[in-house]
């Protein structure tokens, strides 16, 4: 167990509807970060929050929203979904607000639209 | 545009002997870099990391060398064991290009060890 937990663990949802992601982080940490795992991809970068602020954004469509919560979790909202938004997708956290030393991932929420 | 470049999806190793896994990055601007290690089903865990200013760094069995010049980084698992058997990220972070401080993966190696 890394200590960071992501719900639910697999979803299963048709094209356009939306779908909520959640993510507790390490217990301490206060940078929560989404990562993008399609097939025969690598992870791709789509939003990174600290302590309740947004820090930065990737690859993240307009169809996609994020926010981290005062008791630091935070939620990815995916809406209008499309057969290519079926992907893995993770969580990780982080102690700093800069850097990249120190991400603890979560095992991952599989997202499948059919 | 790929920033960081794993061009061998996969890798098949006898125990007992080294794996070397390669990776290789466009961006000059990256100044960090890590190697992660997948199992299925879980979430990836970090192996070892190496920054800019060093070639070599060390832990265990793993070992990653950085060649700045050819934008070039390779991990090298000495001896390899089965439960070393895993998909294998490389990652690079540093600011511009993007990457603003996050982590920029590689589409990943998957190593094999056969006994």
């Amino acid at each position: 167990d890394s200590g960071v937990t992501q719900t639910p663990k697999h979803l299963i949802t048709a094209t356009g509807q939306r779908v909520t992601l959640r993510c507790s982080p390490r217990s301490g940490d206060l940078s929560v970060y989404w990562y993008q795992q399609s097939l025969d991809q690598g992870l791709q970068f789509l939003i990174h929050y600290y302590n309740g602020e947004e820090r930065a954004k990737g690859n993240i469509l307009e169809r996609f929203s994020a926010q981290q919560f005062p008791d630091l979790h935070s939620e990815l909202n995916l809406s209008s979904l499309e057969l290519g938004d079926s992907a893995l997708y993770f969580c990780a956290s982080s102690a700093y607000v800069e850097g990249a030393d120190g991400y603890t991932f979560g095992s991952g929420t599989r997202l499948t639209v059919v | 545009d790929q920033q960081v470049k794993q061009n061998s999806p996969s890798l098949s190793v006898q125990e007992g002997r080294i794996s070397i896994l390669n990776c290789d990055y466009t961006n000059s601007m990256f100044d960090y870099f890590l190697w992660y290690k997948k199992y299925p089903a879980e979430g990836p865990t970090f192996l070892i990391s190496i920054s800019s200013i060093k070639d070599k760094n060390e832990d265990g069995r793993f070992t990653v060398f950085l060649n700045k010049s050819a934008k070039h980084l390779s991990l090298h698992i000495v001896p390899s064991q089965p439960g070393d058997s895993a998909v294998y990220f490389c990652a690079a972070s540093g600011f511009g290009g993007g990457s603003q401080g996050n982590l920029i993966f590689g589409k990943g190696t998957k190593l094999s060890v056969k006994p």
